[in-house]
């Protein structure tokens, strides 16, 4: 398809592993992010990967890419109450658009 | 640098009136984008400019959107006439040498909320 894909919603208990989950459309991406937006504010690059590689680990972020299937997720771990914003996907596609998902928006539950 | 900014950061207009957003990029970056963000449609690319020519505007809706950059530290995005299904929450990004080749992050502005009754 056209357009990058995530589920609207997540919901999560607190110290519960949190896995968004986003499906892409190039499969010649170079680089794949993930964008957070906390309520009122813009976007922030939260993490990227490589299309080389398969996995990255950042403190409780962790993010796999299955290129074959064009699939991406992120997973923190251990959710805190202030991870709960809006998560978007994104791809850099090779006329230096970037295309975004339509975010996810994570609530946390105490 | 004070990053991405952009005024109004909220913005009430009556149906039929004309609207201008505005943006200052980050000194430096040549992609300056612009996008607009609803619940039901997400986060959509309405234009981007690279060293302040429009490159694709594809994403821009109607004829009624119009983009300018008259230099490389500002940006206007216009709507005129404005209609209420125009509301959303519009957003500049810059970002150096695009997106497409190394890590050059897109950095976005907070948006301007716009309402259009």
């Amino acid at each position: 398809g056209e357009d990058v894909e995530q589920s609207l919603f997540l919901s999560v208990r607190e110290g519960d592993s949190s896995v968004i989950n986003c499906t892409y459309t190039d499969s010649s991406s170079t680089y794949l992010y993930w964008y957070k937006q906390e309520p009122g504010a813009g976007l922030q690059l939260l993490t990227y990967i490589f299309s080389n590689m398969d996995m990255k680990q950042d403190q409780r972020l962790t993010v796999l890419l299955n290129k074959k299937d064009k699939h991406l997720s992120l997973r923190i771990a251990d959710t805190q109450t202030g991870d709960s914003a809006i998560y978007f996907c994104a791809e850099s596609i090779s006329n230096n658009d970037m295309r975004f998902g339509a975010g996810t928006r994570l609530t946390v539950k105490p | 640098d004070a990053g991405v900014i952009q005024s109004p950061r909220h913005e009430v207009t009556e149906m039929g009136q004309e609207v201008t957003l505005r943006c200052k990029p980050i000194s430096g970056h040549d992609y300056l984008f612009w996008y607009r963000q609803t619940m039901m449609r997400g986060l959509e690319l309405l234009i981007y400019f690279n060293n302040n020519v429009p490159i694709d505007d594809s994403g821009m809706p109607e004829d009624r959107f119009s983009a300018k950059m008259p230099n490389a530290s500002f940006s206007t995005l216009k709507i005129q006439p404005s209609e209420p299904r125009d509301s959303a929450v519009y957003f500049c990004a810059s970002s150096s040498a695009g997106t497409g080749r190394k890590n050059t992050e897109a950095f976005f502005g907070q948006g301007t909320r716009l309402t259009v009754v």
